[in-house]
């Protein structure tokens, strides 16, 4: 089934660790996007990509990093200089050709700091 | 300011009643869209219905609909003959303009609660 996979579930790390969340689609999907969620709040944009080999900066993109090497493929990288890296992430693709660009979501990764 | 408006932190209904969740947006685009999402207590983010700015009708998906009231810049989700696994948190969405990012700006969202 075509569909977007997040792992792992839950992430526990320490402070001073780099962590990297997986992101694959095989929905065929060009553009590929992070977001964040702090309990109680809304989805927060860090990063997205369009096509392969080129992604822009969300409203809170400091102390995270991506790549996109391949289109199936959208990892984030929680770095070190993220000051409150404990939050639920969450994943999306989309496709253009609808002319509605609805995203579709990954079940997300809960990531704990400590 | 906020794009999207969404003012009701919580809401609660009756088992088999409509209910509306309200949300209001704010864009000088001629062209957005606008979405709407459920998220259940699982974690992911469920595309419910879509409303584009230029669709004459109100958007409706089975028991989803939106009612889209441009001039006031609302569009509220109407979720009809509710039901148990509706119990979730809600959020408004916009995409805006024809700029090809495609990014989404979302509201803070209001759970429901459905009572049997």
């Amino acid at each position: 089934d075509g569909g977007i996979t997040q792992s792992p579930k839950y992430l526990f790390r320490k402070e001073g660790q780099n962590v990297t969340l997986s992101c694959e689609q095989n929905l065929n999907h060009d553009a590929m996007y992070w977001y964040r969620q702090d309990p109680g709040q809304g989805l927060r944009l860090i990063y997205y990509s369009q096509i392969v080999n080129d992604f822009q900066k969300g409203d809170i993109a400091e102390g995270y990093s991506v790549s996109r090497e391949k289109k199936e493929s959208f990892p984030l990288i929680v770095t070190s200089a993220q000051k409150n890296p404990t939050a639920f992430y969450l994943c999306a693709s989309s496709i253009a050709t609808s002319g509605r660009y609805e995203q579709y979501f990954g079940p997300g990764t809960r990531l704990t700091v400590t | 300011a906020q794009k999207i408006t969404q003012t009701q932190p919580g809401m609660f209904v009756q088992e088999k009643e409509a209910v509306t969740l309200d949300c209001t947006y704010d864009t000088s685009d001629q062209s957005y869209g606008l979405f709407w999402y459920k998220q259940p207590s699982s974690g992911e983010m469920i595309f419910l219905i879509y409303q584009g700015s230029y669709d004459e009708q109100n958007a409706t998906e089975g028991r989803y609909s939106l009612n889209f009231q441009k001039a006031r810049k609302s569009a509220n989700l109407v979720i009809s003959a509710s039901q148990l696994g509706d119990s979730a948190m809600y959020f408004c969405a916009m995409r805006e303009g024809l700029d090809s990012s495609y990014k989404l700006i979302f509201g803070s969202g209001t759970r429901l609660l459905v009572r049997p």
